[in-house]
Order: structure tokens, then sequence, then C-alpha cells
């Protein structure tokens, strides 16, 4: 399968914790990676690889992976944390790649 | 300053053609994997096509054999042609760059992939 599945709304308390998840056959294989995209923005890449941090990504955000599933976490929820999360990967031809449907994440 | 710019976007009518640039600067469209991804208004993000630092090109479904990615490494600048458009290619299209690493773990090499930079994105409507 070439899909990834994502929750497509996630809602957490202000200063809690909130893990968003990505499903799909080809997570088996590869490393998920995260972007975060705020209204009228583009993506910015938050996690990529075993748990890497962009330069300037807060260290509240954090990714795991266990077989045919991806998570990022974000520890500490913040208000500006509220945005859509899209977790990307490729699939079993290991060329195409394919993005989750996306989870908007509100933080109340 | 790493940056990507995109550009050629507009209203265009259906089955018409349009061309998307997308102008690198700080670093070498042709010594990296770039890909197009586009994003329907409303709603997530969709790849449309890469293509490799040695020249192979790939294609989603929706898009194969209507749409061509290229790249002039002269002017550091990837393109997207787009022929035969539908109103379901209206989007906003987004060029960005590929990177990759790699790992070892209990004796096993691992690699791993991700877009770590990307432009402001440029419209594309087709419409009557």
């Amino acid at each position: 399968s070439s899909e990834l599945t994502q929750d497509p709304v996630v809602s957490v308390a202000l200063g809690q914790t909130v893990r968003i998840t990505c499903q799909g056959d080809s997570l088996r294989s590869y490393y998920a990676s995260w972007y975060q995209q705020k209204p009228g923005q583009a993506p910015v890449l938050v996690i990529y690889g075993r748990n890497i941090r962009p330069s300037g990504i807060p260290d509240r955000f954090s990714g795991s992976s266990s077989g045919n599933t991806a998570s990022l976490a974000i520890t500490g929820a913040q208000a500006e944390d509220e945005a859509d999360y899209y977790c990307n990967s490729r699939d079993s031809s290991g060329n195409h790649r394919v993005f989750g449907g996306g989870t908007r994440l509100t933080v109340l | 300053e790493v940056q990507l710019v995109e550009s050629g976007g507009g209203l265009i009518q259906p089955g018409g053609s349009l061309r998307l640039s997308c102008a690198a600067s700080g670093f070498a469209v042709s010594s990296n994997y770039m890909n197009w991804v586009r994003q329907t208004p409303g709603k997530g993000l969709e790849w449309v096509s890469v293509m490799y630092s040695g020249g192979s090109t790939f294609y989603a479904d929706s898009v194969k054999g209507r749409f061509t990615i290229s790249r002039d490494n002269s002017k550091n600048t990837l393109y997207l042609q787009m022929n035969s458009l539908r109103a379901e290619d209206t989007a906003v299209y987004y060029c960005a760059r590929e990177s990759y690493g790699s790992g070892t773990s209990l004796g096993t090499n691992y690699y791993y992939y991700y877009m770590d930079v990307w432009g402001k994105g440029t419209t594309v409507t087709v419409s009557s």
C-alpha cells in the first residue's frame, strides 16, 4: 500500500503532551518525516529520520517509529503549535513520495 | 541563504498548458533531489514529481503523462511543465529540496529522507 493514514483532528490542552500518529505499510521500510503547516504558509520540516530536529525546532517536538506506525509527540504543547501536521515517506517502490492526509492540531 | 522561489502560476483554461519555475539560491539544484508538491485549496499536501540528481524522474499517477519535471543547471532552476490541465490540478504548487542521511543500528544500515527547504508556492487555477 502507498497510503499514509493520519487522524484528521487532534486536540490538546495547553501545556499537555499530544501524540500524532501516521500509519502505513511503507513505514516498515522508510522513516517518516513530519511537517508543520500554518494557514497561508509553506510546510516546515519539524522531525526526520530517527528523531532528528532541524535547527530552530523546539525540543518539545520528538519523533518515534514502531512497525507500521510513526509518531510525532509534542511535550508541553504551546498555543503556537496549533497547525496542520503532515507525515511523509516513500511508497513501496521507493521512488514515489507520499503524504499522510494531515492532522489538524487544536491547542485548547 | 538557502532559498527556493516559485513562479509561473496563474489562471488557465482547462486543457491548457503552464510552466512553473523554481529558482534556487544557496545550493545547486543539480546536486539534489528536487520535488514538486501541491495543495488543493483547503486540502492536504500531494506529492507531484521528483527529479534525482542523476536526472531520473518520477511522477504521481494523477499527473503522469501530462506533467514533465526538468531543470536548467545554468540557471539553477527547476521546472514543471503542465499540459492538458484539469480543474482538479487547481492548487498551490511548492517546490522542495529533498535531503537524505544514513546511520547504523545494531549493525544494520538505514537511510532517511526529508524535504528540508520549501518555497512559498505559486498558485495555479484551472477554470473556464
